[in-house]
């Protein structure tokens, strides 16, 4: 099936820093979609894009859809310890009925 | 409140049984889905379905069985031809409104089959 591109795989960083991601894909997709998963919950949405360009944030967090509509991008200001979790971003396709996923991204936070 | 249940949170079962997750909303939602996850991984397609009495097979759906009778509920059945069972379950439902592709999810079963 569809692939995403999710990057990086993990990250491990100081509290206080900023944090980016990225999805890239080969295809052209009409909706962005960031969510946040703890370990042992089911994802949590975080941030809803649906136009090329749009610019959406969501407290410390924004996210991006590419002006392509190849790629979507998240960011993180000032991280807190309770950010810590594995990020997804899903997008779909023009016409599809379900959602195609990145493999996450697990951030870890040093106190 | 609104929301999604899925029920229990961990299941045990032994090999060759056959076993049913429930998935319930009460957000009205027409969409709903079943994913599998595996440790470290992302999420699978397991079966969708957009409206009452109809569904299609995701990604991952051989082993895998569901029924939608009523908007409510969409519960998924385990079956023995599963050859790797044990693993995270996720369901979801998405109001499918105009553009509206958001799809939010339960907390997720726990599945062990040893």
């Amino acid at each position: 099936g569809q692939q995403l591109n999710q990057s990086p795989q993990s990250m491990f960083i100081q509290e206080g820093e900023d944090v980016s991601m990225n999805c890239t894909s080969s295809s052209i997709f009409n909706t962005w979609l960031w969510y946040k998963q703890e370990p042992g919950e089911g994802p949590v949405l975080l941030i809803a894009l649906y136009k090329a360009g749009e610019l959406t944030s969501n407290g410390r967090l924004t996210a991006q859809f590419g002006i392509t509509r190849k790629d979507s991008f998240l960011n993180i200001s000032a991280s807190i310890p309770s950010d810590v979790g594995i990020y997804f971003c899903a997008g779909q396709l023009s016409g599809a009925q379900k959602l195609v996923f990145g493999q996450g991204t697990r951030l870890t936070i040093n106190p | 409140d609104g929301g999604i249940t899925q029920s229990p949170k961990y299941l045990f079962r032994k090999e060759g049984q056959n076993v049913t997750l429930s998935c319930e909303q009460n957000l009205n939602h027409d969409a709903m889905y079943w994913y599998r996850q595996d440790p470290g991984q992302g999420l699978r397609l397991i079966y969708y379905s957009q409206i009452v009495n109809d569904f299609q097979k995701g990604d991952i759906a051989e082993g895998y069985s569901v029924s939608r009778e009523k908007k409510e509920s969409f519960p998924l059945t385990v079956t023995s031809a599963q050859k790797n069972p044990t693993a995270f379950y996720l369901c979801a439902s998405s109001p499918r409104q105009g553009n509206s592709y958001e799809q939010y999810f339960g907390p997720g079963t726990r599945l062990t089959v040893t």
